[in-house]
């Protein structure tokens, strides 16, 4: 079973665009997270949401909203594509008590690429 | 703020031996947790092994092992008896200790690229 599923894996699209990522988890957990991998590889925090609320919102152009319909779900929508989108995005979950472990699991990733 | 620094954009091992990957970080934090996660080119971000900064012995997880120097804020990985399947991209990554998860967010290290040949 996956614990941590994205769709699509991989998205191509055009400048100017509106896409959204979607993402579920299994586990049961509370907390969920994006996360954007550039092309050098450099992974970085967007947002992450505790039980449907919005907690952290790094500095990320507002053209990008998260929207999380239940605690199992946290999508990302994305307006006005721009080139420098393009990125690999994870979604990632965590327990919110789990203040023993703190490790978060994984998706799969989502390729997005703008042309 | 905290940071996440890898020294190794690149390194190469053979196969059977053994190698080291180098993180070093910053914070003023004193609660904290390490992390060593593994992408392979399926690009699957893997854990691979956590160490609490409370605890002093270093953390293994078979051929995995942590040399975790606090003072030094150093957390080294060293993979043993290296394996074909263990060429992936290497990420430090560290997290600081708050109650309750949602604020918690990982923050990484550029990267090792390791690539184990035959």
């Amino acid at each position: 079973d996956t614990a941590v599923s994205q769709t699509p894996k991989y998205l191509v699209t055009q400048m100017g665009n509106d896409k959204s990522i979607k993402c579920e988890q299994n586990l049961g957990h509370d907390t969920m997270y994006w996360y954007k991998q550039d092309s050098k590889k450099f992974l970085k925090i967007m947002f992450s949401y505790n039980n449907k609320e919005l907690i952290i919102n790094e500095t990320v152009p507002n053209r990008f909203s998260p929207k999380s319909p239940d605690k199992a779900h946290l999508n990302l929508h994305i307006n006005s594509l721009e080139l420098g989108d393009s990125a690999v995005y994870f979604c990632a979950s965590s327990p919110w008590t789990d203040r023993f472990s703190y490790e978060q699991y994984f998706g799969p990733g989502t390729r997005l690429t703008v042309t | 703020a905290q940071t996440v620094t890898q020294s190794q954009p690149e390194m190469s091992v053979q196969e059977a031996e053994t190698v080291t990957l180098s993180c070093t970080y910053d914070t003023s934090e004193s609660n904290y947790y390490l992390f060593w996660y593994k992408q392979p080119p399926s690009r699957q971000m893997i854990l691979v092994i956590r160490q609490e900064a409370y605890k002093q012995q270093n953390a293994t997880e078979n051929r995995f092992s942590v040399n975790f120097q606090k003072a030094a804020k150093s957390f080294s990985l060293k993979i043993s008896d290296s394996q074909l399947g263990d060429t992936a991209m290497y990420f430090c990554a560290f997290i600081h200790e708050t109650y309750g998860g949602a604020t918690n967010k990982l923050i990484f290290g550029t990267g090792t690229l390791l690539a184990v040949q035959p």
